[in-house]
């Protein structure tokens, strides 16, 4: 069974601008999570999204945003990119809503210079 | 106060040593309990999965909760430099099993 994908796995960003990240769960998955990981603030809930509906958010800026669409894949969208946005971004799958175990992917590093 | 605590280290053992990793938190409501292990530019891996208060073990790990306590472990036994990596603890609770809170990870040397 094919892992957590993310893509891309790193991307350079100037202040200001936009970016999406795109997520694609093990198949079957359809909770899927976003976390942002810093060195300063460790890993932190950014939002989770089942059925295409988000369940839960983080405490971050309406800058974040995401979506899941029907087949499960999601995307997150950053937009007016801040130096402070810089991170490595890491999504989450499980097949069980309600449990807490989560299959993560390797993550997209963005940088925002 | 951070939710959940967990100590940085560094933490360096030789090869073989039985290595002890903890987590404290401070909310009770807390019910489902993971470590993770995370390899540098790796996303994290799921080692442990716990629900609710007890001892869980797979191979050479062993996960154990005391709820009374606050309190959460990892234990490694004979530990190999393949084991080297940050290790993380992790907990949510049922309203919101996915919204995992993190500790900020111990970064863990085996030495051969």
């Amino acid at each position: 069974k094919a892992g957590v994908t993310q893509t891309p796995r790193y991307l350079i960003k100037t202040r200001g601008q936009q970016v999406t990240l795109s997520c694609s769960p093990i198949s079957g998955h359809r909770s899927v999570s976003w976390y942002q990981q810093t060195p300063g603030q460790g890993l932190q809930f950014l939002f989770e999204y089942f059925s295409e509906t988000q369940r839960n958010k983080g405490n971050f800026p309406g800058r974040f945003s995401g979506r899941q669409f029907s087949n499960s894949r999601s995307e997150m969208n950053v937009s007016t990119l801040e130096l402070g946005d810089s991170a490595l971004y890491l999504c989450a799958s499980s097949d069980r809503a309600g449990r807490g175990s989560a299959f993560f992917g390797q993550g997209t590093r963005l940088t925002v210079v | 106060q951070k939710e959940v605590e967990q100590d940085p280290g560094p933490l360096s053992v030789p090869e073989g040593a039985i290595v002890s990793l903890n987590c404290t938190y401070s909310n009770s409501a807390f019910q489902y309990f993971m470590w993770y292990r995370q390899y540098s530019r790796k996303g994290p891996e799921l080692l442990m999965y716990t629900y609710s208060s007890g001892n869980k073990e797979d191979g050479r790990f062993t996960a154990q909760v005391d709820k009374s306590s606050k309190y959460i472990s990892l234990f490694i036994r004979d530990s190999q430099p393949s084991d080297s990596a940050t290790y993380l603890c992790a907990m949510s609770v049922p309203q919101g099993a996915q919204k995992l809170v993190f500790g900020q990870g111990t970064r863990l040397t085996i030495n051969p």
